[in-house]
């Protein structure tokens, strides 16, 4: 069964950190590139970091640059987002989600499996 | 950037009523565009790629067209467990949601 299980959430004051790790299982995960993408209580969804299967290219959006770094073991099938200088804004639910590479595609951003999330609390 | 833009922001109807969402993008984006479906407290499944292929295992009464700014998800029967938020998602450049539309029964 294809599935991604995100955890590593929890509160943290603002200012500290937290590092997010998502283990893949089901699916060759070297193969795939992955993406962060998060969700504040009650709001929309917000694309945070891409990298690609080899890890070597890798993408943050412009709020979390020089903050947030993504990476990835593929020996151990697992995708991390490491998180520093958090701010109340970075509060939100984080999701793990699956790249969709499909015949004949020359464009792999669209998302076709998504983990159950994990939470992040940024708060004094 | 590119952004995204879902109207309405919910709309309320019947079982069997014909529902339509739009999604206009800032710039074009040719056919790099997929809709997502998400329930209270699930994650987000994808629905429609490329603007209008379906995605295996979704109903046949979802549909998507459009190209270019201007896009358009289709329920075509509207079902009880159709009730949910869904998002329109670019992917000409990186990716970028809509706010989403929240889809009601009346």
């Amino acid at each position: 069964e294809l599935q991604l299980l995100g955890s590593g959430g929890g509160l943290v004051q603002p200012g500290g950190s937290l590092r997010l790790s998502c283990a893949a299982s089901g699916f060759t995960f070297s193969s795939y590139a992955m993406s962060w993408v998060r969700q504040a209580p009650g709001k929309g969804l917000e694309w945070v970091s891409v990298i690609s299967g080899s890890g070597a290219n890798i993408h943050h959006t412009d709020s979390v640059k020089g903050r947030f770094t993504i990476s990835r073991d593929n020996s151990k099938n697992t995708l991390y987002l490491q998180m520093n200088s958090l701010r109340a804004e970075d509060t939100a639910l984080y999701y793990c989600v699956k790249h969709y590479y499909y015949d004949g595609s020359t464009n792999y951003w669209y998302f076709d499996l998504w983990g159950r999330g994990t939470l992040v609390a940024v708060s004094s | 950037d590119i952004q995204m833009t879902q109207s309405p922001s919910s709309v309320s109807a019947s079982v069997g009523d014909r529902v339509t969402i739009t999604c206009r993008a800032s710039q074009g984006i040719f056919s790099w565009l997929a809709w997502y479906q998400q329930k209270p407290g699930k994650a987000p499944k994808l629905l429609i790629y490329a603007a209008s292929s379906l995605q295996s295992g979704v109903p046949s009464r979802f549909s998507g067209s459009g190209s270019g700014t201007d896009f358009t998800l289709t329920i075509s029967s509207l079902q009880p467990e159709d009730a949910a938020t869904y998002y329109c998602q670019q992917a000409n450049s990186l990716a970028t949601f809509g706010q989403g539309t929240k889809v009601e029964i009346k």
